[in-house]
């Protein structure tokens, strides 16, 4: 069982937002800023498309946004495209022994 | 061009060993955390190990403490993966990344396969 809780899928029309959520503690998700999301095709390496909870890597359309409330850590895609289907993993610090978690990823289809 | 190439994988019998390799180029190397993560086949990715830039802390999770030894070799641009004492639930994609507030860069993976 994933230390961070997500949904297993989402989906959306093209053009319309969606919004993952990442839920966590405080000892992890809703401690640190060292929250950050992954985008993976299937038979591919995962992509970095957040870090810090909110910031894009270069390159990273705008369309992606991150933010967090409390525990949870939440990814908006906003305008939806066909190559948006993928997987989305979260991933953060944490303070237990382990030092690092990832969520059980959410598989994002695009109607 | 920055990149990450893993390489070692392939089919051990359970109770046996491997390691894996992970050779970077087109960065400073020693300036970065690398991490080991590994995917289940159908499964969801799994944080596996890191070590510091300098090799002198590294951390594991609990289903691979004491089994799985993370190291680097500055001098060689390489970050490894003793994996002993390996099971079925081993079984997985292995892919090394480096650690620069996020994951950023990945390697392509490669495969270990636990079975008798």
């Amino acid at each position: 069982q994933s230390a961070l809780t997500q949904p297993a899928s989402v989906s959306g029309s093209p053009g319309q937002s969606i919004t993952i959520s990442c839920t966590g503690t405080s000892s992890d998700v809703g401690g640190y800023n060292y929250v950050s999301w992954y985008q993976q095709h299937p038979g591919k390496a995962p992509k970095l498309m957040i870090y810090a909870v909110s910031d894009r890597p270069s390159g990273v359309p705008d369309r992606f946004s991150g933010s967090r409330s409390g525990n949870t850590a939440s990814l908006t895609i906003s305008g939806l495209q066909a190559e948006d289907e993928a997987d989305y993993y979260c991933s953060s610090f944490t303070i237990s022994s382990t030092l690092w978690v990832f969520g059980g990823g959410t598989k994002l289809t695009v109607l | 061009e920055v990149q990450l190439v893993e390489s070692g994988g392939g089919v051990v019998q359970p109770g046996g060993s491997l390691r894996l390799s992970c050779a970077a180029s087109g960065f400073s190397f020693d300036d970065y955390v690398m991490h080991w993560v590994r995917q289940g086949p159908g499964k969801g990715l799994e944080w596996v190990s890191l070590i510091s830039g300098d090799g002198s802390d590294t951390y594991s999770a609990d289903s691979v403490k004491g089994r799985f030894i993370i190291s680097r070799d500055n001098s060689k641009n390489s970050l490894y993966l003793q994996m002993n004492s390996l099971t079925t639930e081993d079984t997985a994609v292995y892919f090394c990344a480096r650690d620069s507030y996020g994951l950023d860069v990945w390697g392509t993976g490669t495969t270990v396969t636990v079975s008798s």
